[in-house]
């Protein structure tokens, strides 16, 4: 099953860009990746998501490497409302199967 | 507005008790999944549908029924609760194999 690594904490200044990291190693040429976050004990809230060609929404904008092995999440003027768990997740799936694997996220911190 | 609901969102009972905890989305989606959440383990997939009458275990069912009779419903069925199955319930939905999924609130279960 692809897996993702992060770190498990950030701290970014107020009005900076977060640059959040995220390895996936053993992602396979169909499957996604999804960012999602989480404030305190909410429901996770869905960022953004590609396949291989960066994306950019209201949100944040993807960067994923050429080879896919990593990607990385940008919020270009982080606010104190970002402070969340920041989650990075592969689909790992078929057609015949929707099994999906959260890990423990990065925890961001946004400081005033 | 969009949304999946889950009920209760609270809930403190008493070992050996059966308990339901219903979810409903409006979106028409397809695949439908439950997840508890406990601390230092993150999301862990419980259980998925694929479509109405189609169920699979995800990485932590035990202990857990699921159903699928309509599309727009997947309650989560503890026949005989535990107070290992204290957690923090979520449940999710989505379109289609690779697009987002969209969660509910949570339901905060504990078991005496």
């Amino acid at each position: 099953d692809a897996k993702t690594t992060q770190p498990p904490s950030m701290d970014c200044a107020e009005g900076r860009a977060a640059n959040l990291p995220c390895n996936h190693s053993t992602i396979s040429g169909n499957e996604y990746v999804y960012w999602y976050r989480q404030i305190h004990s909410q429901g996770p809230q869905y960022i953004i998501h590609g396949l291989k060609n960066n994306e950019t929404n209201e949100m944040a904008s993807l960067i994923i490497t050429e080879d896919r092995k990593s990607s990385t999440l940008i919020l270009p003027h982080a606010t104190l409302r970002d402070t969340a768990v920041y989650y990075c997740i592969v689909r790992v799936g078929g057609t015949s199967y929707d099994k999906v694997i959260f890990g423990p996220g990065t925890s961001l911190s946004v400081i005033p | 507005e969009a949304q999946v609901t889950q009920n209760p969102r609270y809930l403190i009972t008493v070992t050996g008790k059966k308990l339901t905890v219903t979810c409903s989305q409006n979106m028409n989606h397809e695949y439908m999944s439950w997840y508890r959440q406990d601390p230092g383990l993150g999301l862990r997939q419980i259980y998925y549908s694929m479509n109405v009458e189609v169920t699979d275990k995800g990485d932590v069912p035990e202990g857990y029924k699921v159903s699928r009779k309509e599309k727009r419903n997947f309650p989560l069925i503890l026949e005989s609760p535990s107070p290992n199955q204290t957690s923090l319930y979520f449940c999710a939905s989505r379109p289609r194999s690779n697009q987002p999924q969209h969660f509910g609130d949570g339901t905060r279960l504990s078991i005496l």
